[in-house]
């Protein structure tokens, strides 16, 4: 059974900090892993990595994928309470499923 | 529409009643996909449409839940005699294909079983 699992579950940091979340999986045939940002119900897509060593960036926000010890990190840089969400990571394998990680809680205080 | 809508946004029940989800995809996506998150959890996949394909039906938790997909893009989730742990929220996610493309979410809807 496909496994993904986030860290750390939540934390606190305040304007202007750095944050680091950590993805790591366990997936047969794997194929893609996104990174969503959920605030109230619905998760926006910010990135898909397929390739390892490869930096997807957007703004503050970049993501690199490491296929051979089977982990992703997200980083914030600079961070604003708007940044404050549910952080969930996704990963595809050979079919259509993605399986879900229980997501980080970033709380950014001003 | 520009992005996957949902309805209703919030839906209120008592235990034993039926309940109907709606989900429009993005218009031009073939895949629709159903999740379910409960509070503090992952989502949970339910059930995955891809064209004319028959659907995969296997994350659904019991003979209570069933959905369709009528004319290949509107969907509703339909939950018959609804119990507390029903309570989630229900997630409709579209993507253009089925395997490796991007899942486009919904803004969900909160069902709340009294």
């Amino acid at each position: 059974e496909d496994k993904v699992v986030q860290s750390p579950l939540s934390l606190v940091v305040h304007e202007g900090d750095t944050v680091t979340l950590n993805c790591s999986y366990e997936v047969t045939n794997f194929r893609s892993l996104l990174w969503y940002k959920q605030e109230k119900k619905a998760p926006t897509f910010l990135f898909m990595l397929t390739s390892s060593g490869i930096e997807k960036k957007s703004g503050r926000l970049s993501s690199i994928l490491d296929k051979k010890e089977l982990f992703s990190i997200l980083n914030i840089t600079a961070t604003q309470t708007g940044d404050s969400a549910i952080y969930l990571c996704a990963v595809g394998g050979n079919d259509y499923k993605l399986s879900f990680g229980a997501g980080t809680t970033v709380t950014v205080r001003a | 529409g520009a992005g996957v809508s949902q309805s209703p946004s919030n839906k209120v029940t008592e235990k034993g009643k039926d309940v109907e989800l709606r989900c429009d995809p993005i218009s031009g996506h073939t895949a629709l996909y159903w999740y379910r998150q409960s509070l503090g959890q992952g989502l949970e996949f339910l059930i995955y449409f891809q064209g004319n394909s028959a659907p995969d039906k296997s994350g659904l938790p019991s003979d209570r839940f069933s959905a369709e997909r009528t004319g290949g893009s509107v969907s509703t989730l339909t939950i018959q005699r609804t119990q507390q742990e029903d309570s989630a929220v229900y997630l409709c996610a579209s993507s253009r294909q089925g395997s490796g493309e991007t899942q486009y979410f919904g803004p969900g809807t909160r069902l709340l079983v009294l």
